[in-house]
């Protein structure tokens, strides 16, 4: 079946820093990427929506110049939190949509990332 | 506008007991619904989806739901809860292919199966 393969699983860093997340499907070829994020208990939040090799599409009130997504190949994406901050500090995800050969493989996620900002 | 609502945070049941955790949506068009389960501090796993066809659909670890088109709901349901399903359940519609098929969750349901 479809895997997407996210690291790191959690991430601790100092204020200021800039932190990047990964997201790679391992057999498939991701042509749409989703990244939500998640707080304690609560549901997710869809921050943006790449495709392979476009800009990506935020969502309203998500400050495309703090969370950077690119989307250069079939199987990677990345998150990246510029300047973090205490209040960025939440539980990101990445879900994964495309093809492999006549296969569909629709919204498969990733295992998720912890991200702490001290 | 489209959306989903899980109108309970949390479901409790005994071990053994069948379980139900609920879904209504709105959306245009014909539904394209999911059931994802997440465990604790990980990524959320597919359960089952409902494209087209049977209204009942079977999933994964014994889960199964059914599409009800007159009430708009898509309840998962189980016949047996085990200790091991507890965890937090979301029902998801995708949107329309000119939002960029993304797929809207609803709030989450806690399920809590006790022995």
């Amino acid at each position: 079946g479809a895997v997407v393969s996210q690291h790191p699983s959690w991430v601790i860093c100092k204020s200021g820093t800039s932190v990047k997340i990964e997201c790679r499907s391992l057999d498939f070829q991701a042509t749409t990427m989703f990244w939500y994020r998640q707080f304690p208990k609560q549901s997710l939040m869809l921050m943006a929506t790449s495709n392979e090799g476009s800009k990506a599409t935020y969502e309203q009130g998500v400050e495309k110049d703090k969370f950077l997504i690119n989307h250069a190949s079939l199987t990677l994406s990345t998150l990246t939190v510029t300047s973090a901050h205490p209040e960025d500090s939440s539980f990101y995800i990445c879900s994964a949509r495309g093809t492999q050969g006549n296969s569909y493989y629709g919204y498969t996620f990733g295992s998720g990332t912890r991200l702490t900002v001290v | 506008a489209q959306s989903v609502a899980q109108p309970e945070d949390q479901v409790n049941v005994a071990e053994g007991n069948p379980l139900t955790v609920k879904c209504t949506y709105s959306v245009s068009g014909n539904p394209y619904l999911f059931w994802y389960v997440q465990y604790p501090n990980r990524g959320l796993q597919f359960l089952l989806k409902y494209i087209t066809g049977d209204n009942l659909v079977k999933g994964s670890y014994g889960f199964e739901a059914e599409f009800n088109k007159s009430q708009t709901s898509f309840h998962l349901k189980k016949p047996s809860a085990l200790v091991s399903d507890s965890a937090l359940y979301f029902c998801a519609v995708r949107a329309t292919y000119n939002q960029g098929g993304k797929l809207i969750f609803g709030q989450g349901t806690e399920l809590s199966v006790k022995p």
